[in-house]
């Protein structure tokens, strides 16, 4: 089993929609836990944490559930502009390092 | 500097020639991280550093491959008689810990 799972996708959704991203860690040891984006072309940059509370940005919300072993990623209000490659992170779980997702590509259509 | 920086941004060299990629780090990032990806693809883990040590290395694709790190901030990827399959962008990124990663720009590596 991967260390970190994704479903790449692509999710197309229209402007406006509310799209959600899951993903699952195997190490239940893991401390750390992060949303990065990608543009083409580009390296991944941290979106947001994700803190066992649960916490928003705007139109992102991020979520722990530590019991299942996932987090979860919500856009609302969809904009052409968050059309980008969505990367789970994880840190502190095998080696206390940190590990990626191969990430869930998501595009906005007009 | 204030972010990770990677050397050089662009690379072209001839199959069968020796590279070697350097990676800056963030002063005091303590984990170093060297990735590649080939264009569409998701990012493919090469090695991590903790310190000067190298408790992961499992990513690394075949023994034409291999990393250092030294004084626990500069980092050296070489890949030794490069093939075209070689060919993508390699990526490093630090991090304290428990803390998110950043990374550098990536050096664009292309064998022809």
């Amino acid at each position: 089993r991967k260390e970190v799972e994704q479903d790449p996708g692509p999710f197309n959704v229209p402007e406006g929609a509310t799209v959600a991203f899951n993903c699952t860690y195997s190490n239940s040891a893991s401390q750390s836990f992060f949303w990065y984006r990608q543009d083409c072309r580009k390296e991944p940059k941290l979106l947001m944490s994700v803190y066992s509370s649960g916490n928003e940005d705007g139109r992102f919300t991020a979520q722990l559930n530590r019991a299942s072993q996932y987090i979860s990623l919500l856009i609302r209000d969809s904009k052409l502009s968050d059309s980008a490659t969505y990367l789970c992170v994880v840190n502190g779980g095998g080696y206390q390092k940190v590990t990626f997702g191969i990430g869930t590509k998501l595009q906005v259509i007009p | 500097g204030a972010g990770v920086s990677q050397s050089p941004s662009n690379k072209v060299t001839e199959k069968g020639k020796d590279v070697e990629l350097r990676c800056d780090p963030i002063s005091g990032h303590t984990a170093l991280y060297w990735y590649r990806q080939s264009l569409g693809q998701g990012l493919e883990f090469l090695i991590y550093f903790q310190g000067n040590s190298a408790p992961d290395k499992s990513g690394l694709p075949s023994d034409r491959f291999s990393a250092e790190r030294t004084g626990g901030s500069v980092s050296t990827l070489t890949i030794q008689r490069t093939q075209q399959e070689d060919s993508a962008v390699y990526l490093c990124a630090s991090s304290q810990r428990r803390s998110e990663a950043f990374f550098g720009q990536g050096t664009r590596l292309t064998v022809v």
